[in-house]
């Protein structure tokens, strides 16, 4: 079955750096990678998500590259903010049965 | 629209206890999930239901029945408590077949096992 290992699993950087957490998969049927924010108490929420067909996706100050070849994705968060830290897990499924796998997490702290 | 609600949001039980970890969603999406939370272990994946009348296993199925009661209600039960299933419980949803589309997370219930 699909197999997400997700690095760094803490990252401090300071505010305006920029951070990136990298993600690698197993299963080469996986076309849908998700990547979450998840604030303390609180459930794990999207903030961006990148499919197979596509290298690249941007939304401001973050964005997410896939290689299919290496099997790897990546978040990019450019100009960090305090507001930033949180957890973030990144994710793989395919869409033959639904099933949908997370990585380790990434603790984020961004420094004032 | 309340999205995906997890009934209790806190319990404690005693070794050996049973219960089960209630879950409804109002979105009308096929998939529905549940996942444990550990400190570095990340979101593991119990076991999903990709469709009404079906479950599937999922990564740490041991210890866990699952029921997909209708197309809004997924429910976990522990049928006999362990110290290990301390741990952040979430259930989630989403859509599935054709393009898969982003999973929606309930607010988690604490569950420890003494």
């Amino acid at each position: 079955g699909e197999n997400v290992e997700q690095h760094p699993s803490t990252l401090s950087v300071q505010e305006g750096d920029s951070a990136v957490i990298k993600c690698t998969y197993s299963d080469s049927a996986s076309n849908y990678f998700p990547w979450y924010k998840q604030e303390l108490g609180k459930g794990p929420q999207l903030i961006i998500d990148i499919r197979s067909n596509v290298g690249e996706k941007k939304d401001q100050r973050i964005a997410v590259t896939l290689n299919k070849t290496a099997k790897h994705f990546s978040l990019h968060i450019t100009e960090t903010q305090p507001e930033d830290s949180a957890v973030y897990f990144c994710a793989a499924s395919d869409n033959q049965g639904g099933k949908l796998i997370f990585g380790q997490g990434t603790e984020l702290s961004v420094k004032p | 629209n309340a999205g995906v609600t997890q009934t209790p949001k806190f319990q404690v039980l005693k070794t050996g206890q049973s219960m089960t970890l209630q879950c409804a969603q109002d979105m009308n999406h096929n998939s529905m999930y549940w996942y444990r939370q550990d400190p570095g272990m990340g979101l593991r994946l119990i076991y999903y239901s990709a469709s009404e009348g079906t479950t599937d296993k999922g990564e740490v199925p041991n210890g866990y029945n699952v029921s997909r009661l209708n197309k809004r209600e997924f429910s976990l039960r522990l049928e006999s408590a362990a110290p290990s299933q301390t741990s952040v419980y979430f259930c989630a949803s989403r859509r599935t077949g054709g393009q898969d589309t982003e999973a929606f997370f309930g607010q988690g219930t604490r569950l420890t096992v003494v």
